[in-house]
């Protein structure tokens, strides 16, 4: 059973349109998250849920909207795709719990790659 | 606020060769450190982390990394490299406040060659 699975793996579509992207970890953690990567290979954090409540929330343009319907689900929905969108995005999960101390160990999805063209 | 540097995005070396990547950090408050691994086409997968105590930790695959708080630095180091060590490696950093938020430098590329 794969612990952090994103859905779709790959997903080309053309500008403007609005696409998802699924993700559920079956790790029993309290804490999700979506990276964006970008075609450097640069990682940023976007988001972060803790028990469905949203703790992070990093300059992001308000045309992604994170979803978390359940602790173990945490979806990404994109409105008015752009060309700068394009790049793969990972889904994370850690055990964390809101207000906890402890090092944060992230365990990560294999990726969803959006391109816009 | 934190920040990671790998000044290093390529580091090419041939098969059973020594490596360093290196990791430089900034952060005003004390953190946790980590180093995290992407094979081709896959997630990342923790390699190694510091959190307290021996400042030399040890992680999969044969690497270890070595905290240097004086040089606010975390270079990954293995002995002998394998062609199947060839992937993008990246450091990362949280502080002991907010350690929801992990934050990565830009990775180095390890190229091994036979």
């Amino acid at each position: 059973d794969t612990a952090v699975s994103q859905t779709p793996k790959y997903l080309v579509t053309q500008m403007g349109n609005d696409k998802s992207i699924k993700c559920e970890q079956n790790l029993g953690h309290d804490t999700m998250y979506w990276y964006k990567q970008d075609s450097k290979k640069f990682l940023k954090i976007m988001f972060s849920y803790n028990n469905k409540e949203l703790i992070i929330n990093e300059t992001v343009p308000n045309r992604f909207s994170p979803k978390s319907p359940d602790k173990a689900h945490l979806n990404l929905h994109i409105n008015s795709l752009e060309l700068g969108d394009s790049a793969v995005y990972f889904c994370a999960s850690s055990p964390l719990r809101g207000g906890s101390s402890g090092a944060n160990v992230l365990t990560f999805g294999a990726g969803s790659r959006l391109t816009v063209l | 606020a934190q920040s990671v540097t790998q000044l290093d995005s390529q580091v090419p070396v041939f098969e059973e060769a020594p490596v360093e990547l290196r990791c430089n950090y900034s952060s005003s408050v004390s953190v946790y450190l980590f180093w995290y691994v992407q094979y081709p086409n896959q997630g990342l997968q923790l390699l190694l982390k510091y959190l307290s105590g021996s400042t030399l930790v040890k992680g999969i695959n044969g690497f270890e990394a070595e905290f240097n708080k004086s040089q606010t630095s975390f270079h990954l180091r293995k002995p002998s490299v394998h062609i199947s060590d060839t992937a993008e490696y990246f450091c990362a950093v949280s502080d002991l406040v907010s350690s929801y938020k992990l934050i990565f430098g830009s990775g180095t590329r390890l190229l091994v060659r036979p």
